[in-house]
């Protein structure tokens, strides 16, 4: 289940079960929206992008979700393994502003 | 891929001392650089951007006579914290990106703590 913490909210979620992290962006104009992984005491790790002209977008056990109607995006990690256990933040960015601005995180927790 | 080194990876040091961050690309040519700031389960901040040979541009709230941005080549560039206090303690990430592109790539973070 998910649950919010002191700052970051926790997903718990079983391992080999599907996660899907959920983030709220707030510009309609960003042109392009990220996730990254972060693990304890590392820098931000690419995971995929998606163009604001896109839907849904697929790689490598991963699928990301964007609804402009709702500016709301979605990370779906497909058997997640102990490896997943992670920080993730959604990002956007416009090109104009040069520059990409991180949502507040989620933590999510692997269950054995 | 593209690959972004930071050094310190930790550093501790006294009140009112200032400290030096190096942030290098290590296998292309880095335009812009960028800086960011991470308190303890909170997300990233960026606090500048900075392109090589130019000043750099600080956001709304971060003292740019206290964080001094250095990017004088295409591999590197340099935040430098003045007169640390304690609140200064944080994760600093730096990263960079090269010409032409809009991906940036993130370096392992600089462990800050003021004693």
């Amino acid at each position: 289940g998910e649950s919010v913490g002191l700052h970051l909210p926790t997903l718990s979620v079983q391992e080999g079960d599907n996660s899907i992290i959920n983030c709220a962006y707030s510009n309609s104009a960003s042109d392009y929206f990220i996730w990254y992984k972060q693990e304890s005491g590392k820098g931000p790790q690419f995971i995929i992008d998606i163009r604001s002209n896109m839907d849904k977008r697929q790689g490598q056990r991963v699928t990301v979700l964007l609804n402009k109607t709702v500016k709301h995006l979605s990370l779906q990690i497909a058997a997640t393994q102990p490896g997943d256990s992670a920080v993730y933040f959604c990002a956007e960015n416009m090109v104009r502003d040069d520059k990409i601005i991180f949502g507040k995180g989620t933590r999510l927790h692997i269950l054995p | 891929g593209a690959v972004v080194s930071q050094h310190p990876s930790r550093v501790i040091c006294k009140s009112g001392t200032s400290v030096k961050i190096e942030c290098r690309s290590l296998d292309f040519q880095a335009t812009t650089m960028f800086w960011y700031r991470q308190f303890p389960k909170q997300s990233l901040m960026l606090m500048a951007t900075s392109n090589e040979g130019s000043k750099a541009t600080y956001e709304q709230g971060v003292e740019k006579d206290k964080f001094l941005i250095n990017h004088a080549s295409l591999t590197l560039s340099t935040l430098t914290v003045t007169s640390a206090h304690p609140e200064d303690s944080s994760f600093y990430i730096c990263s960079a990106r090269g010409a032409g592109s809009y991906e940036q790539y993130f370096g392992p973070g600089t462990r800050l703590t003021v004693t």
